[in-house]
């Protein structure tokens, strides 16, 4: 089992500039969770998905924030324009449904400049 | 969903059992306690999950009062590696994993 596979693990971008995160969940999980991790916040959920489709996305700070599950093995994260405030890790994580835990990916950390 | 309070430091000797302590009064009947770890950056690792009994597994044990408003995480021994953020999560029913500030644990030598 390879674990929650997330891409890219760095980026760095300019401020504007569209950037989109990747996560492929460890198959056979059907829920799916984005995560953002400042020093300031902490681990904050930004949204979550149960069989494709997003139930929570209440924590999505913005609307130039998006997620996406086009199918079970897909997620993306798209932050569209960036901005220097958006700069933190972003996790992944997925999950067979309750009450099995959550497995976490190594994450995307942002850097928009 | 039911919050969760830890003490935002503790220290351990290596060597010696280490008592993060977790509490959760609001918890619902059917609402798990979850704990994780994280070392620096690196994604959160599952560590322990209950329900109303005691849990061990490889890593820990997990101790829940009988009224289930606190639990305790135990690392029996341990290490200068076990050094890390220790959360407590009390899983929502409608699936949200809410992450709380958690305990930073340093085990000293």
């Amino acid at each position: 089992d390879a674990g929650v596979i997330q891409s890219p693990r760095h980026e760095v971008t300019e401020m504007g500039q569209e950037v989109t995160l990747r996560c492929k969940p460890i198959s056979g999980h059907n829920s799916l969770f984005w995560y953002r991790q400042t020093m300031m916040r902490g681990l904050e959920l930004l949204i979550y998905f149960n069989n494709n489709v997003p139930i929570d996305d209440s924590g999505m700070p913005e609307d130039r924030f998006s997620a996406k599950m086009p199918n079970a093995s897909f997620s993306t994260l798209k932050i569209q324009p960036s901005e220097p405030r958006d700069s933190a890790v972003y996790f992944c994580a997925s999950s067979h449904g309750q009450p099995s835990p959550l497995h976490f990916g190594n994450g995307t950390r942002l850097t928009v400049t | 969903d039911a919050k969760t309070t830890q003490p935002p430091s503790m220290d351990c000797a290596e060597g010696r059992a280490a008592n993060l302590p977790c509490n959760h009064s609001t918890i619902s009947g059917n609402e798990y306690v979850y704990w994780y770890r994280q070392i620096h950056s690196q994604g959160p690792q599952y560590i322990i999950h209950g329900l109303k009994n005691n849990e061990t597994n490889e890593m820990a044990s997990l101790i829940i009062t009988e009224d289930r408003k606190s639990s305790t995480l135990i690392l029996p021994h341990a290490t200068l590696r076990d050094t890390a953020v220790y959360y407590c999560i009390v899983r929502g029913t409608g699936n949200q994993f809410y992450f709380g500030t958690g305990t930073s644990l340093t085990v000293i030598p």
